[in-house]
């Protein structure tokens, strides 16, 4: 069965902490991806990263970065140096490769960031 | 270029009554995605339309129907309106084939 578990339901830091956010998920097909997506008070969420499952190299763009291991299938997102604009709920999905298309979401973490 | 576009901003319907929602995809995109996000329940995929065909379906009743047009835009439908149908309704595009997914900024719906 496809699952995406965000354990940590809330968390908060004080601007330039750098934060983890966790995402561990369970897939029974080889070929899937990996999404991260970020939804602010507005409600939009925001897409900010793809990963499919034979690409393990970790990624950075700007603060952000993500480290994706298969081994204990998880696909972590680190902000660094936070700020008060990345406050927002952020989610973690998977979509199989199986035709569907469709996205199965964590229950996302709201991070809150203070100044 | 725009970005995914939902009509209305909000909905209020009493219990029983119909519910119609719009979303127009980015230009160029042919697919079409709806999700439900309630209180407590995260983000459920609803239905899944690509050159105006369904193409899959999540665990909703019936009463939560769609199309796609020949423009590709999309109608979600929700018939009989419960309490519990209250939720944000999303929808996102993606080109045909490609997972990648962008979101429009969401209807919210209130059932009374």
């Amino acid at each position: 069965a496809q699952k995406v578990t965000q354990a940590q339901t809330e968390i908060s830091v004080v601007e330039k902490e750098d934060v983890t956010l966790d995402c561990v998920y369970e897939t029974r097909d080889t070929t899937y991806y990996l999404f991260w997506y970020k939804q602010p008070p507005s409600g939009e969420l925001v897409f900010l990263i793809r990963r499919n499952s034979f690409d393990e190299q970790n990624e950075i763009s700007g603060r952000y970065s993500w480290n994706f291991q298969k081994s204990t299938s998880s696909f972590n997102f680190t902000i660094t140096a936070s700020q008060v604009v990345d406050s927002a709920v952020y989610f973690c999905a998977l979509s199989e490769f199986d035709n569907t298309d469709k996205l199965i979401f964590g229950t996302g973490t709201r991070l809150q960031v203070f100044p | 270029e725009a970005g995914v576009t939902q009509s209305p901003t909000h909905l209020i319907k009493t219990r029983g009554q119909q519910a119609t929602l719009r979303c127009s995809p980015i230009s160029g995109h042919t697919s079409v995605y709806w999700y439900q996000q309630a209180l407590g329940l995260g983000l459920q995929f609803l239905l899944w339309y690509d050159e105006g065909e369904e193409r899959n379906r999540g665990n909703f009743p019936p009463r939560f129907s769609g199309r796609q047009f020949p423009n590709y835009s999309s109608e979600l439908n929700v018939n009989a309106l419960e309490l519990e149908d209250s939720a944000l309704y999303l929808c996102a595009s993606s080109l045909s084939g490609d997972n990648e997914q962008f979101f429009g900024p969401g209807t919210r719906l209130t059932v009374l």
